[in-house]
């Protein structure tokens, strides 16, 4: 079945420093790709999305680029801020459910 | 615009009680509805769908059912909690399509004792 991976947390950073967050999937056929974020205490938000190969998502200083070759879709930020700090869920969608990774947890320090 | 409405936002029942979690949605109409859990470090689990009224898919076997009486509205049950029940419940709502995202609303924190 559909699944996702996604590095595990937490990861802990200093404000403006570089963020990677890997993540990759296994699916058969063509699916759409999501990142979503969740702040304490509230439910999940979309991040941002790409719904074919090499599409790149962006949000808020976000980037992930939808790369069916590694079937990766890694999350970046150049420079984080405090605000930034959350739980991020990469999630693949191939049929009417949304297949969800663990969520890794991201704290950035002033 | 869109919203959804989940309650109650926490929760905390005993072992062997009922439970009934509801969700509803506005401005919209023919969504699709989902309850997910969130257990600690161990990320989103999809427990049920739905594509329309009475129509409920369940992805796994659980203490736990979920029912659609009316196109927005979306209920999770059980008969008897178990401690295992315990976790974070999460409703969603997209639209049909399969690149349109999930809104979720802002989560039950169910805790068993």
């Amino acid at each position: 079945g559909d699944s996702v991976t996604q590095m595990e947390g937490p990861v802990t950073l200093s404000e403006e420093a570089f963020l990677t967050i890997n993540c990759t999937y296994t699916a058969t056929g063509y699916p759409s790709l999501f990142w979503y974020v969740q702040y304490p205490g509230e439910g999940l938000q979309l991040l941002l999305k790409a719904t074919k190969a090499d599409d790149k998502g962006s949000n808020k200083g976000f980037e992930a680029t939808y790369r069916k070759e590694t079937t990766s879709f890694h999350l970046e930020k150049g420079s984080v801020q405090v605000s930034d700090s959350a739980v991020y869920f990469c999630a693949l969608d191939n049929d009417y459910k949304l297949s969800f990774g663990a969520g890794t947890t991201v704290t950035v320090r002033a | 615009s869109q919203t959804i409405h989940q309650w109650p936002a926490t929760l905390v029942q005993p072992v062997g009680s009922p439970l009934s979690l509801e969700c509803t949605v506005e401005g919209t109409s023919n969504p699709n509805l989902y309850w997910y859990r969130q257990a600690a470090g161990r990320g989103l689990q999809l427990l049920f769908y739905s594509v329309g009224i009475g129509q409920i898919s369940s992805e796994v076997p659980q203490n736990l059912s979920a029912s659609r009486p009316q196109d927005r509205q979306f209920i999770l049950s059980s008969k008897k909690l178990l401690l295992s029940d315990s976790g974070f419940y999460l409703c969603a709502w997209r639209d049909r399509g399969r690149n349109s995202p999930l809104h979720f609303g802002n989560g039950t924190r169910l805790t068993v004792t």
